[in-house]
């Protein structure tokens, strides 16, 4: 099982919906990180989220830390065909210094 | 500003062949990660190095192995290749006790075990 679970595993939407994707565990992260992947290309940090019930904003990107920092969402507000991509959320256990990755969403933005 | 440069970027293997996955990490990270990505899924954590010493560990077998310079660069080693090995192998740097601000990620070696 995975440590950070992400939902939906695949979405597919047009140009100029919003979405919002999950990243949920039943363990505390000291913080969650959100990374965008491309085909061939490593993941690259959009945000870091740190504090329970942080929100942070990134242009049409909205990240959020949940409460009990156990779980995160990010939305996207009228997604563009550039925002395809696998998203994937990652942190260090709190009993470790490395970082954990989930499985990701992959997005499909359609024009 | 390099980033993080990993070689090979393609890779193709025999079954039970060994082979070493290189990594420079950004200027300035002390700590590298590597991590294993199969098709369709998240990266997997294989080990992490500091001090030229592997400080954490994945759930990964004794034939993944690594090793870091003096200068920060690493190695990841893997013998008695299988099949299932194949993937895309990730190296991360970092700023150790600095992972809030995030890893920075090479575009990896694919590599192909036939």
């Amino acid at each position: 099982t995975q440590l950070l679970e992400q939902s939906p595993q695949f979405l597919s939407i047009q140009e100029g919906e919003n979405l919002t994707v999950y990243c949920n565990s039943s363990s505390v992260f000291s913080s969650l990180q959100w990374y965008r992947q491309e085909p061939g290309e490593g993941p690259v940090l959009l945000v870091t989220v740190v504090t329970g019930g942080e929100v942070k904003k990134l242009k049409r990107l909205t990240f959020q830390f949940g409460d009990a920092r156990k779980d995160s969402s990010l939305h996207i507000t009228a997604a563009q065909t550039g925002d395809t991509g696998l998203y994937l959320c990652a942190g260090p256990p709190r009993t470790n210094n490395d970082m954990r990755f989930g499985a990701g969403t992959r997005l499909t933005v359609k024009p | 500003d390099a980033g993080v440069t990993q070689s090979p970027t393609h890779l193709i293997k025999t079954r039970g062949q060994q082979v070493t996955l290189r990594c420079s990490p950004k200027s300035g990270h002390d700590t590298v990660s590597w991590y294993q990505q199969a098709l369709g899924q998240g990266p997997q954590f294989i080990f992490q190095y500091y001090e030229e010493e592997e400080r954490q560990r994945g759930n990964f077998p004794d034939r993944f192995s690594g090793h870091q310079f003096p200068n920060y660069s690493s190695e990841l080693n893997v013998n008695a290749l299988l099949l299932g090995d194949s993937a895309l192998y990730l190296c991360a740097s970092s700023v150790l006790n600095g992972i809030n601000y995030g890893y920075t990620f090479g575009s990896g070696t694919r590599l192909t075990v036939v």
